[in-house]
């Protein structure tokens, strides 16, 4: 069974600082890897998709990749409240006859003003 | 405006009354997917799609069909519905099963 573990939080952060979010995942092989942010209620939003080793940034959000360590992270810089939501960790996995996304349950952030 | 539309948005139904989930999507995906999330479980694929008239199951099939008869279309059907089916339900879409995936707005299920 291909793994993906997050932080279970909560992580509460103050309005302004730096939030940061980690995932580890299990299938080596993975060569991409997806950050959702999910709203109480509301669907999963892809707000990050990183490929290769290192950082990519967009705007507030960085996505850091280390595949050696099998391990992806999101910052947050100058956290918002309306950051506060769960954030998903997605890797895809294949094997056998089973293609599919595989989540992380999510780390829940709070972001005070 | 590229989508997922599920229909219904909310739905009460009763035991053993079959009931189906529309999901469309106008993307041209190839790869459709069906999750329902429950508290403190996550996200847990149920079926999922390659292409036309290509399905399999996911981590928790039982109870469910799918089917995908057109590329935009994969409805999800409970046959006979229980109570253990109450969750909210999204169907996603993507290119291919590596690349990321886009949720529809969610189906909030709950079986008395």
């Amino acid at each position: 069974q291909k793994e993906v573990e997050q932080n279970s939080g909560p992580l509460s952060v103050p309005e302004g600082a730096i939030a940061s979010l980690n995932c580890t995942y299990s299938d080596r092989v993975s060569q991409s890897f997806f950050w959702y942010r999910q709203y109480s209620g509301k669907s999963p939003e892809l707000i990050m998709s990183i490929y290769s080793n290192g950082d990519k940034e967009d705007g507030r959000f960085t996505a850091q990749l280390n595949k050696a360590s099998q391990y992806v992270s999101l910052l947050i810089r100058d956290s918002q409240p309306s950051d506060s939501a769960t954030y998903l960790c997605a890797v895809p996995n294949s094997g056998g006859s089973n293609y599919k996304l595989t989540f992380g349950k999510g780390t829940l952030l709070t972001v005070n003003p | 405006e590229a989508q997922v539309t599920q229909n219904p948005r909310y739905l009460i139904t009763v035991t053993g009354k079959k009931l189906t989930v529309t999901c469309s999507q106008n993307m041209n995906h190839e790869y459709m997917s069906w999750y329902r999330q429950d508290p403190g479980l996550g996200l847990r694929q149920i079926y999922y799609s390659m292409n036309v008239e290509v399905t399999d199951k996911g981590d928790v099939p039982e109870g469910y069909k799918v089917s995908r008869k057109e590329k935009r279309n994969f409805p999800l059907i409970l046959e006979s519905p229980s109570p253990n089916q109450t969750s909210l339900y999204f169907c996603a879409s993507s290119r291919s099963a590596v690349n990321e995936q886009f949720f529809g707005p969610g189906t909030r299920l709950t079986v008395l």
